[in-house]
Formats: C-alpha cells, sequence, structure tokens
C-alpha cells in the first residue's frame, strides 16, 4: 500500500529562520501530494498541493514540489514566523483512490 | 460556506457509557470519512462513506463502534460501552467526490475523554 515518511519532530526555530520539513511517499503511479497544517485545538486544513511531477505547491509562503524522481514533496519557508507553530502533516492520495496516506506529522515551534 | 461541522467539540463519559459523535458535511460533498487521533498511532482512519453508504469500515477497531449516514447531511459515530482507551480526538471529514484529487476538508473535531 501507499506510505508516507515525513521527518521526525519536535522542530524548534527561530522567528525569521528557514524551515524544511522533509517528506518521501510511496505509491503506485503518480499520486496527489498535499501539506496539512493543524493548528492547536483545531482540525487539519490543507496548506498546499501539487497534482503531478514538477508542480509547485504555495500558500501563505509555503512551498513545495512534486519531485518524481526522489518520489518527495519536501515543506519550506523561507522565514518562519511565531504564527507558524503548528503540526504538519505531508499526505498523498493514489491515483484513482479514497484514501489520503497521511505521514506522522512534523510539530513546529517557531521562538520569537 | 461553514465547513465541516461537529459537535459536540469536548465530551467526557464513564467508561460503560454510550457515545455519540455527529458530523454535517460540507453541502455537495459525497464523501464523508472518520478519522480518530491519538499521540500513540496519529491520523488512523475508521471508516468511509460514499454517497451516504459505508464502503469501507476496515479501520473500525471494534464492534463497540458504529457508524451511520442516514442522509448526505448527516452522519454519526457511536462508542457502545466506551472504554478509557477510546479516549482521542474524533475528525469528520469530507470532500467532493469519489476518485479525483481533491482534498479533504476537516471539521475541529471531538475530543473524547472516557474515565
Amino acid at each position: 500500500g501507499d506510505s508516507v515518511t515525513q521527518m521526525e519532530g519536535p522542530v524548534t526555530l527561530s522567528e525569521e529562520a528557514f524551515l524544511t520539513i522533509n517528506c518521501t511517499y510511496t505509491a503506485t503511479g503518480y499520486p496527489s501530494l498535499f501539506w496539512y497544517v493543524q493548528y492547536p485545538g483545531e482540525g487539519l486544513q490543507l496548506l498546499l498541493k501539487a497534482t503531478k511531477a514538477d508542480d509547485k505547491g504555495s500558500n501563505k509562503g509555503f512551498e513545495a514540489t512534486y519531485r518524481k524522481e526522489t518520489t518527495s514533496f519536501h515543506l519550506e519557508k523561507g522565514s518562519v514566523q511565531v504564527s507558524d507553530s503548528a503540526v504538519y502533516f505531508c499526505a498523498a492520495l493514489g491515483a484513482g483512490s479514497y484514501q489520503l496516506t497521511f505521514g506522522k506529522g512534523t510539530k513546529l515551534s517557531v521562538i520569537p | 460556506d461553514a465547513g465541516v461541522i461537529q459537535s459536540p467539540r469536548h465530551e467526557v463519559t464513564e467508561m460503560g457509557q454510550e457515545v455519540t459523535l455527529r458530523c454535517k458535511p460540507i453541502s455537495g460533498h459525497n464523501s464523508l470519512f472518520w478519522y480518530r487521533q491519538t499521540m500513540m498511532r496519529g491520523l488512523e482512519l475508521l471508516i468511509y462513506f460514499n454517497n451516504n453508504v459505508p464502503i469501507d469500515d476496515s479501520g473500525m477497531p471494534e464492534d463497540r463502534f458504529s457508524a451511520k449516514m442516514p442522509n448526505a447531511s448527516f452522519s454519526t459515530l457511536k462508542i457502545q460501552p466506551s472504554e478509557p482507551r477510546d479516549s482521542a480526538v474524533y475528525f469528520c471529514a469530507s470532500r467532493p467526490g469519489q476518485g479525483d484529487n481533491s482534498p479533504l476538508h476537516f471539521g475541529n473535531g471531538t475530543r473524547l475523554t472516557v474515565t
């Protein structure tokens, strides 16, 4: 079956630091890829997505590029803010599938 | 759009009691999912409905768990009898269709504590 592996947390950064959260996947065919963010006490919210190789998803200063050759979808942000503190989930949706496969989540804390 | 609405937000109950969690998906969304989130196991898919029909309930942990979707705008997840190990955050999520690449929309969850 499909699987998603993302870097273990927690990650603690100072404000304005560069963020990378690694994510790799295994899936048959070409899945759609997603990053979700979960703020404390809330459900998961879609942050960005990419549906085919070399697509770049972006939102709120975050970016991720669908790399078929390395089966990766790493999340990056050039300058994090305290308000970015949350748990980030990478997810894959296999072609024709109904079920999203989630990574275990990476908790990010940004300190002033 | 009000998003996916779940109730209650918090539920505290004693072991052995029946618990019912409720979900209203986004209007027009044909697919509905129930997830459970714990520190130990992360996000687990419990059951998936498409057009109000249960398609995959292989994630339902035990017969104590049951889910229904009587119409397109309402679903319930019931635990009877509840046990302390059922304590978790339960999320409902919906998306427009089956087999497309549209993202899931999550509710804010129900935090269940069984004492």
